[in-house]
């Protein structure tokens, strides 16, 4: 099942904060994050695996919390260059199968 | 330059006419898939392949044949199309080693069905 991830879409203003949740129904061993400008192809931000927290960027981290299968990215003091649509992605224990969410379209104004 | 290629990257075609897109990478990377991208559905995952001769669906995998007979090529086969095939699709790649690794996306393939 696609992991579930909110809001849809939020408009920030330049500078600031924004969080994206993305939430599954199955145990999972990894959650990745992936950006996507218009016209363009999914571009990688991070992963997380269990057990580990990695962050990939100095003003956008994520977290992963197992127990409750979500994972949150964090966008700090926004730039307009931020702006496009975020996909979330599991891995499922033992699984090799990759399975995004649909999306959460960010748009900064300056 | 490490990079993966799709081609063609625009295609219009009819109704059961059989069409291939490639998709092949240089980074000798052994985990590669097909996504196919909706609006409002996201990318959905069609097949991946964990490396060479070995394939597995995905999602979406009706209507879709892949194979994987070399490890930098991993062709997406639609036998017989039809207009709900019309849809933006993505190849990626990444370096496997056990695990789901950082996926290098091709530039989309935009196929339209009529």
């Amino acid at each position: 099942q696609q992991p579930v991830q909110s809001p849809q879409a939020v408009i920030l203003r330049e500078g600031e904060d924004a969080v994206i949740n993305c939430s599954s129904s199955k145990a999972l061993y990894s959650v990745h994050w992936y950006r996507q400008k218009h016209g363009e192809a999914p571009v990688f931000l991070m992963i997380l695996l269990k057990g580990g927290e990695q962050k990939g960027h100095e003003k956008i981290s994520a977290s992963f919390n197992e127990k409750k299968q979500q994972s949150s990215l964090y966008l700090t003091a926004s730039q307009l260059s931020y702006s496009g649509t975020y996909f979330c992605g599991t891995v499922g224990a033992g699984s090799y199968q990759l399975t995004f969410g649909k999306g959460t379209k960010l748009s900064v104004i300056p | 330059e490490a990079q993966v290629t799709q081609n063609p990257r625009y295609l219009i075609t009819v109704t059961g006419k059989k069409l291939t897109v490639t998709c092949s990478q240089n980074m000798n990377h052994e985990y590669m898939s097909w996504y196919r991208q909706d609006p409002g559905l996201g990318l959905r995952q069609i097949y991946y392949s964990m490396n060479v001769e070995v394939t597995d669906k995905g999602d979406v995998p009706e209507g879709y044949k892949v194979s994987r007979k070399e490890k930098r090529n991993f062709p997406l086969i639609l036998e017989s199309p039809s207009p709900n095939q019309t849809s933006l699709y993505f190849c990626a790649s990444s370096l496997s080693r056990g695990a789901v690794g950082t996926q290098y996306f091709g530039p989309g393939t935009r196929l339209t069905v009529l």
